[in-house]
């Protein structure tokens, strides 16, 4: 069955830093999404993604975030300077043309910032 | 503003149904997910419901009263694999889905 792959599954860098996590969406899907879930709390809406362009994004998603589907089959997400408060799981998430509605997670990066 | 409620911890026996309730305020909705994380994993779909009803799928049902703002997952036949956060979602047509905080459930034998 095919699966959202993430990579790294763990990374830990140094305040200030900037980090790139990336997602290969499964192959037919059309609209791409990260979500993160800080340690203890709920899963927290990032932004959302379609025909090469953000569809929706978030209030946490501020100039510190971009995304980018750089070939046909990576979707990344990049944090420009690292703060101590984006240390979370990041989930990407993605959903097929014909039932966008239902989103498929992968397993998750682990970002600590020190 | 999103609200979403969940109990926040259950506790059920092997073999025994437990009923999770969600309760939803949204500005706009168009349906209910709930999806199943356990720790340290990403959240695996379950179910999805659109109209008002129960939709079931093998010991899982879920239901939705859109008029109440109310859902339930219904499991059947508890297993000690289970034991999870069941995380009741709403979708609100903006290509988002906003997530309660989950409830865990943990299954005794």
């Amino acid at each position: 069955e095919p699966e959202v792959t993430q990579t790294p599954s763990h990374q830990v860098t140094q305040m200030g830093q900037e980090v790139i996590l990336r997602c290969v969406p499964i192959s037919n899907h059309l609209y791409f999404y990260w979500y993160r879930q800080i340690l203890g709390q709920k899963v927290e809406f990032l932004v959302s993604f379609y025909n090469n362009e953000i569809s929706e994004k978030s209030e946490i998603f501020d100039d510190q975030f971009s995304v980018e589907r750089p070939d046909g089959s990576n979707f990344t997400l990049k944090i420009r300077s690292t703060k101590l408060e984006d240390s979370a799981m990041y989930f990407c998430a993605s959903s097929p043309r014909d039932n966008q509605e239902t989103q498929y997670f992968g397993p998750g990066t682990r970002l600590l910032v020190l | 503003g999103q609200n979403i409620d969940q109990p926040t911890e259950m506790t059920a026996t092997e073999g025994a149904i437990v009923q999770i309730n969600c309760t939803y305020q949204t500005s706009g909705f168009n349906g209910l997910f709930w999806y199943q994380q356990h720790a340290g994993e990403a959240p695996t779909f379950l179910s999805y419901n659109v109209l008002d009803g129960l939709e079931e799928k093998g010991r899982f049902s879920s239901f939705l009263s859109r008029s109440k703002g109310y859902s339930y997952l219904l499991l059947k036949e508890l297993q000690m694999k289970d034991s999870a956060s069941y995380l009741c979602a709403a979708y609100t047509g903006r290509r988002a889905l906003t997530f309660g905080s989950g409830t865990r459930l943990q299954v005794q034998p």
